[in-house]
């Protein structure tokens, strides 16, 4: 059990739609960062949210974006999406100061 | 800048068998290193860290791991493999540059013969 749950855990979605990933952490996780998974490879850093401000990017377009709120909770949203999008997102947690983080199980999406 | 190489994309083992799985690193900050293991449709499980303490980590499910700066190194290892043990595995480095994002290698995936 990592105290981060994801929603929903599969989502089909339609090219040039646009969609949003939730993720609640447990409290005490202020920092929240999420990856993408394509299939067959390791994740690849999106961003990471500190304390509700971005604090650090991947090389991901600004059509992906997201934001953090003050019940740990967090949302990735991702707009214009396109067939190269489809993988497994996750959304990590991580306490104050610390290097360790707990993962979520993931949500798949399919753009179609 | 970080990178990792995972040597070998695909590992195969007989049950009772040692368990190598190779990963170098690179990184222009002192590094944290971490592997992680995958489960089909799972999120990422942490097996086990370095964060600059003893450079012989040990995780859970008895595996462990050696980091060797001179090598850029840290190789998980396990002394007898169980058929549990077949999944995909990821090293990962992070290191203060304004956050601890990881950058993770492709995976290994091991599989273990009966």
């Amino acid at each position: 059990e990592t105290g981060v749950t994801q929603s929903p855990t599969h989502l089909i979605k339609t090219r040039g739609q646009q969609v949003t990933l939730r993720c609640s952490s447990q409290s005490g996780h202020n920092t929240v960062s999420w990856y993408q998974q394509a299939l067959g490879q390791g994740p690849q850093f999106i961003f990471q949210y500190y304390r509700e401000e971005e604090n650090g990017r991947g090389n991901f377009p600004p059509r992906f974006s997201g934001l953090q709120f003050p019940n740990y909770s967090s949302e990735l949203n991702v707009n214009a999406l396109e067939l190269d999008d489809s993988a497994l997102y996750l959304c990590a947690g991580q306490g104050e100061g610390s290097t360790e983080a707990f993962f979520g199980q993931g949500t798949r999406l399919t753009v179609v | 800048a970080q990178s990792v190489t995972q040597l070998g994309s695909h590992v195969s083992v007989s049950e009772g068998a040692l368990v190598l799985l190779r990963c170098n690193y690179s990184s222009s900050v002192p590094p944290y290193l971490f592997w992680y293991v995958q489960y089909p449709n799972q999120g990422l499980q942490l097996l086990l860290k370095y964060t600059s303490a003893a450079t012989l980590v040990k995780g859970i499910n008895g595996f462990e791991a050696e980091f060797k700066k001179s090598e850029t190194s840290f190789h998980l290892t396990k002394p007898s493999a169980h058929m549990s043990d077949a999944a995909e595995y990821f090293c990962a480095v992070s290191g203060w540059a304004g956050s601890y994002q990881l950058t993770f290698g492709k995976g290994t995936k091991l599989s273990v013969i009966p």
